[in-house]
């Protein structure tokens, strides 16, 4: 049974800097691997889809990577604003299969 | 492009009650999924739909919960009798056959 761990659980860092969030799944078989991000009372915004044949996708301030051998993937955000202050879920899907969600990282960005 | 409606937004009921979630997909995804989130557990799979029908329901948690899809553009999500475990924030997802799931805002259900 597929399962997503992401680490930390929670993170706070001051306005600018670079941060890495981290994905770990323990079935390297994987379809794809996607990043949303959940604002307080919201749903789920899909931020970054990776193919299991790509290594990397990038879109503005973001980028992800994917190392499907290891069954890590991290989440790259450059110049972080208060705006960014989000949980960040990493899912994965097997197939067809649906995805599996990790818990989350919340992140606060302080100005 | 509405997006994928939810409703309610936020369900208050005492336990016992029956409750019955609604959802609308984006016009054309052909793909349909419901989800319950709470901070314990996270964001679980409960049912999903491809063309209207059911393909997996294993993540639906009791005989309690029954989920329909009577046509395309509408589903529901129906728990009777309600307990008090069942409050958690539950979420709609369509998609086009499959990827990227776009996601509701969600119902927060509190079961008193």
């Amino acid at each position: 049974k597929q399962e997503v761990t992401q680490i930390p659980a929670a993170l706070s860092v001051p306005e600018g800097e670079n941060l890495v969030l981290n994905c770990s799944f323990t079935d390297s078989a994987i379809y794809n691997l996607q990043w949303f991000r959940q604002d307080p009372g919201k749903g789920l915004t899909s931020l970054l889809l990776i193919q299991s044949s790509q290594r990397e996708q990038t879109s503005g301030r973001l980028n992800a990577s994917l190392d499907k051998s290891s069954g890590r993937s991290t989440l790259y955000i450059a110049a972080s604003q208060p705006g960014d202050s989000a949980t960040y879920l990493c899912a994965v899907s097997s197939g067809n299969t649906p995805l599996v969600f990790g818990k989350g990282t919340r992140l606060s960005v302080i100005a | 492009d509405a997006g994928v409606i939810q409703s309610p937004r936020h369900e208050v009921t005492e336990m016992g009650q029956e409750v019955t979630l609604r959802c609308k997909p984006i016009s054309g995804h052909n793909s349909l999924f419901w989800y319950r989130q709470t901070m314990m557990r996270g964001l679980e799979l409960l049912i999903y739909f491809n063309n209207n029908v059911p393909i997996d329901d294993s993540g639906m948690p009791e005989d309690r919960f029954s989920a329909k899809m009577p046509n395309a553009s509408f589903s529901t999500l129906k728990i009777q009798p309600s307990e008090p475990r069942d409050s958690a924030v539950y979420f709609c997802a369509s998609s086009p056959g499959g990827h990227p799931q776009h996601f509701g805002d969600g119902t927060r259900l509190s079961i008193l």
